[in-house]
Formats: C-alpha cells, sequence, structure tokens
C-alpha cells in the first residue's frame, strides 16, 4: 500500500465548477504539501501545511490531522488551472513522499 | 522563486555510458535532493544531501551516485546507464528539511 493515496486519478471539469482533490497518508508527518505540476514539467508548490486550512486565491487546502487526510479545493475552476497535482509528505529523512498525482482538465 | 537550475535539460545516451546530471543552486539552500519521475510511481526520492560531503541514499538509489564538493553544487551519477533509468530527473532544494523548491527537470533517454 502506498504512503500517500490520492484521489480521483483523473478529474475532467467544466469551468467555473468547485473541484475537491483528496489525499489521504498512512505515516506520522510533520507537514503535507500540495504541488501543482504543469503541463511542461516545472513544478510548482502551491501549499505546505501541519494543521487546519490555507487559502491562496482560488485554491484551499484543508488537513484533518486525526483522520490522515487532506483536501485541495479549487473554486471558479479555469481551464488554466489544468495540471497535475501531486500531494506530499515530509519523510524522516526530509525529503516528500509523493502521491501518484491527480489529473485535472478543465473544459471550457 | 528558488536559482534552482539542472543540466543539461535533455540527453538521449546509450546503455552502458556513464552519465552526469547537474543540479545548481544560488539560494544557499543546505538540503538537495535527487527525485525520478515515472508514470505510474510518481516521484520517487533517488539520493539527498544535507550538507556539503554529506549524503545518503534514499527509496530508488541502485544504480545511482551523488557527490556535493561544494554547498551549490549537487551531481548525480549513472555509473552505467540502463534503459530502466529512462526517466525524468528533478532536483529540489531547500533551506529547511520541509520547504522544498524544484528544478526544471532533465528528461534522460536511454537506448
Amino acid at each position: 500500500k502506498n504512503e500517500v493515496e490520492q484521489s480521483p486519478q483523473n478529474l475532467t471539469a467544466q469551468e467555473g465548477e468547485f473541484i475537491t482533490i483528496n489525499c489521504s497518508y498512512s505515516v506520522g508527518i510533520s507537514a503535507l504539501h500540495w504541488l501543482q505540476q504543469h503541463p511542461g514539467g516545472g513544478i510548482v508548490s502551491l501549499f505546505m501545511l501541519s494543521s487546519g486550512k490555507k487559502k491562496h486565491g482560488r485554491l484551499i487546502a484543508t488537513i484533518n490531522i486525526q483522520e490522515k487526510h487532506s483536501s485541495l479545493h479549487i473554486t471558479a475552476s479555469h481551464p488554466r488551472d489544468s495540471a497535475v497535482y501531486i500531494c506530499a509528505v515530509s519523510g524522516s529523512q526530509g525529503n516528500l513522499i509523493f502521491g501518484k498525482g491527480t489529473k485535472l482538465s478543465v473544459k471550457p | 522563486d528558488a536559482g534552482i537550475t539542472q543540466s543539461p535539460r535533455h540527453k538521449v545516451t546509450e546503455t552502458g555510458t556513464p552519465v552526469t546530471l547537474r543540479c545548481h543552486q544560488t539560494e544557499n539552500h543546505r538540503y538537495m535532493y535527487w527525485y525520478r519521475q515515472d508514470p505510474g510511481h510518481g516521484l520517487r526520492l533517488i539520493h539527498y544531501s544535507y550538507g556539503v560531503k554529506d549524503t545518503d541514499k534514499g527509496e530508488v538509489s541502485d544504480g545511482y551516485s551523488v557527490s556535493r564538493s561544494k554547498t551549490e553544487d549537487f551531481l548525480l551519477t549513472l555509473e552505467s546507464a540502463t534503459s530502466s533509468q529512462t526517466s525524468v530527473y528533478f532536483c529540489a532544494t531547500s533551506g529547511d528539511p520541509d520547504t522544498q523548491y524544484f528544478g526544471p527537470g532533465t528528461r534522460l533517454t536511454v537506448l
């Protein structure tokens, strides 16, 4: 069993829809990260959180430490949000342990 | 964004040849990491460094070695490339163990 599981693997939405991507993990963590990988391949860190909720523009990330679960929400989705969204948790070596990613496609 | 560059960005090589990938950072970050990204696996840690000349193995280190002789450079070497090492390689750096910044990636093809 992977230590970090994401769902769904693929997601297609219409522009304007509210989107939720889920992440569950099975290890103790110091922090959870949400990353975005653009179609060109670059990886950008969106959020790092260890409790509660963070918001940046139309993106909201929440984490429930007791349930070992996090969600990434996108409000008023737009085609430019199309990307792969990756959940990762901080490992004991300071590295990140990654989920396999959720490929999001937002249609106009 | 952190100043992280990787070279080369693309490389095609033949089985059995040595290959070295370079990661260069201008942020004076202590921690540096090499990951590989393959379809169906996500990103996986190859090696990491927590300081000059201090390195350790990650999850998929077989067939790879690293060196860090100065803070800004972290080299990944494939001593004898194999087709299973065809992948996209990402370098990442961190000034603390949690917040990581990624390089643009190197696409390596081993024929």
